[in-house]
């Protein structure tokens, strides 16, 4: 079954960026309507969407980080990666990848989304 | 941050039934389907309930959801010491254009 593996440097200066990579295994990055999203979770705090990207290029980001995210994917090597530029203490927690589904339920206004499948996490440290 | 909230925590007997709530608004839980994730402690959090009500493969059927307007509950039956973890509601918000989540509810096994 598809699995996601995210890495990256676990120390990041202030004002520097942030740059995180998630390599899909098991299976295509080149699926369908699946989206590939970041997710973040500061220590002790709840989830936050960072931001979604599809094999095409589509994105969808976090308005309130928008400003500061980029997205990118590679199918030659089936990865995706983030870029969070200016990075302060704020942005210290761990980066978790995953593969969404949104779609439209049938014969309704209604979407369905959820995140199936997860990486394990990775730690980052915004310090000097 | 987070656009759904929910209990901070709930806490049953070995055996006993808990209820957890996530409240939304028109423009996520209002309209779309929700689902909902189980984070044991210091691994990555996992879907165990997506479209409202249904579950993934190899989730137990003790576990069940439900939604109502701009709510939904998750439920979980004969709740054991491996249940305790936190919970986290999710869907989509179609005016932010993007996922959210609950505040979390950590559950406690008394």
């Amino acid at each position: 079954q598809v699995q996601l593996q995210e890495s990256g440097p676990g120390l990041v200066k202030p004002s520097q960026t942030l740059s995180l990579t998630c390599t899909v295994s098991g299976g295509s990055i080149n699926t369908g309507s699946n989206y590939w999203t970041w997710v973040r979770q500061p220590a002790g705090k709840g989830l936050e969407f960072l931001g979604r990207i599809h094999f095409r290029g589509n994105t969808d980001y976090n308005p309130s980080l928008k400003s500061r995210v980029t997205l990118s994917i590679d199918t030659s090597k089936n990865l995706f990666s983030l870029n969070l530029s200016s990075v302060t203490a704020a942005d210290t927690a761990i980066y978790y990848c995953a593969r969404d589904i949104l779609g439209q339920v049938l014969n309704s206004p209604d979407n369905y989304y959820y995140m199936d499948v997860w990486g394990t996490g990775t730690a980052v440290t915004v310090s000097s | 941050q987070s656009v759904l909230t929910q209990p901070p925590s709930v806490s049953a007997a070995p055996g006993q039934k808990v209820t957890i709530s996530c409240s939304g608004t028109r423009t996520n839980i209002g309209n779309n389907y929700v689902c909902w994730y189980q984070q044991l402690p210091g691994t990555a959090p996992k879907l165990i309930i997506y479209d409202n009500d249904k579950r993934p493969s190899g989730i137990p059927d003790r576990f069940s959801g439900s939604k109502s307007g701009t709510s939904a509950t998750l439920g979980i039956t004969e709740v054991q010491t491996g249940d305790e973890a936190e919970y986290f509601c999710g869907t989509w918000d179609f005016s932010l254009r993007m996922g959210v989540f609950g505040t979390g509810t950590q559950v406690t096994v008394l």
